[in-house]
């Protein structure tokens, strides 16, 4: 069974920067594309960035573009989220998801249980 | 991209069926068939139901169902059980290589 376990959630200040990641497991990691989604407590969801099997492309939500990057490591079998110039709004819970082709277009199957974000000074 | 409009609540009584809808665009229903609709209990992570609009992956009940019109995409649950009380979010790939959600349907079963 696909395993996808979130980490390096917490609480920071706005303006400053945290790093998630995502380990992956019982799948081959590099065949498939990878998102993250998140969603604001009481909130729907909303997808913040997907990056292609090899990391060759990534795309994000108007939100994130130019403060969070996406990437992943296909060796360690781990997904990153880097979120910069943190503001209040970013406060979610962040989950990894697996898309179901190489692509990120096909849409996610397995979810990880997520981290939660807090951005408050 | 704006998100995906669902009605935001639906309800029905065991053994009834309920339908919920998500209307897009020309640029993400309208143009794919990579819609998929995901269930969501209170505090638990969201499950893929439906995907390429009406496929059901595998231990997903036949009871849920989904097709698609023009911009607009559905899911429908037969034979409502308690454990269907949840939030639904469909889903669509965008044309500017993004994914989009529905604002959500919480279903209650009566």
């Amino acid at each position: 069974q696909v395993q996808l376990v979130e980490s390096g959630g917490g609480v920071v200040q706005p303006g400053r920067s945290l790093r998630l990641s995502c380990a992956a497991s019982k799948f081959t990691f590099s065949n498939y594309g990878m998102h993250w989604v998140r969603q604001a407590p009481g909130k729907g969801l909303e997808w913040v960035a997907v990056i292609w099997y090899d990391g060759s492309n990534k795309y994000y939500a108007d939100s994130v573009k130019g403060r969070f990057t996406i990437s992943r490591d296909n060796s360690k079998n781990t997904l990153y989220l880097q979120m910069n110039s943190l503001r209040v709004e970013d406060t979610a819970i962040y989950y990894c998801a697996r898309d179901r082709g190489s692509y990120g277009s096909s849409n996610p199957d397995y979810w990880g249980q997520g981290t939660l974000v807090t951005v408050s000074s | 991209q704006s998100a995906l409009t669902q009605p935001p609540s639906a309800s029905g009584s065991p053994g009834q069926s309920v339908t919920i809808s998500c209307t897009g665009t020309s640029s993400d229903v309208g143009s794919y068939n990579y819609v998929s609709w995901y269930q969501q209990h209170p505090g638990k992570a969201p499950k893929l139901m439906i995907y390429e609009v009406s496929k059901r992956p595998s231990g997903v009940p036949d009871r849920f169902s989904g097709s698609k019109s023009g911009n607009t995409a559905s899911l429908t649950v037969s034979g409502l059980q308690a454990e269907d009380e949840a939030d639904y979010y469909c889903s669509s790939y965008g044309s500017s290589n993004n994914l989009i959600f529905g604002t959500g349907t919480k279903v209650t079963v009566l």
